[in-house]
């Protein structure tokens, strides 16, 4: 298994372009969770899913959108960047999210660099 | 929501010594508490984890206690080697009104061990 892999390792913005980074997991969870890390800082989460067609806000979800049409991927989308999103993005999987006392792993990828200028 | 504080935010110790992170948190509704280890360039790696019915919980070198009352829980590690150097980072489990469950993660601790 690959786990979870996200593309691209870096990318550089201008203020007001757009973006979609990339997620997938090849472990068949059914939970997607994506955290920005800001330097010196922990993972904040921006959404999260509990399977496809399904996602929701987490703690900073202003200026992103999510999609999750199939099991494996959960793209997530800048539409106008702004140099406040400039930061490191996680993408994290698990099998269940917890809610029936079950508290599974969340398995990381290797993080998309952002920069916007 | 809940509100995580870890302390120290660098540690330096010396090869074979032990280190200590300690982590608070605000809400008493979280029930689970792992710990991250995060590598140069990578994401973070899940090295051990406690739920809220145990006090303590080892693994070899590592060990986390869970202090429910005071709110607290420490991550230890014995006996420590090079590649014990990274930055840790403790979480606690948040419930989410959507259902899933997302982590509120402490700022991290940046662990060097001195040769």
């Amino acid at each position: 298994n690959a786990g979870v892999t996200q593309t691209p390792k870096f990318r550089i913005l201008k203020i007001g372009q757009s973006m979609t980074l990339q997620c997938t997991q090849d472990m068949n969870h059914n939970y997607m969770y994506w955290y920005r890390q800001d330097p010196g800082m922990g993972l904040k989460l921006i959404y999260y899913s509990v399977g496809a067609g399904i996602t929701d806000k987490g703690e900073v979800p202003n200026g992103y959108n999510v999609s999750r049409s199939t099991t494996e991927d959960f793209p997530l989308r800048l539409e106008l960047a702004a140099p406040s999103q400039t930061s490191v993005y996680f993408c994290a999987s698990s099998s269940t999210g917890g809610t029936k006392g079950g508290y599974n792993e969340q398995f990381f990828g290797p993080g998309t660099r952002l920069t916007v200028l | 929501g809940e509100n995580v504080e870890q302390h120290p935010s660098t540690l330096s110790v010396q090869e074979g010594d032990s280190a200590v992170i300690k982590c608070t948190y605000s809400d008493s509704a979280s029930n689970y508490f792992p710990w991250y280890k995060q590598e140069l360039g990578k994401g973070p790696q899940l090295i051990i984890d406690i739920r809220s019915n145990v006090g303590e919980k080892k693994d070899q070198r590592i060990a986390v206690t869970l202090n429910k009352t005071a709110k607290h829980f420490s991550l230890h590690i014995t006996e420590t080697q090079p590649e014990d150097s990274a930055v840790y980072f403790c979480a606690a489990r948040r419930r989410s009104g959507g259902g899933a469950d997302g982590l509120t993660f402490g700022k991290g601790t940046h662990l060097i061990i001195q040769p």
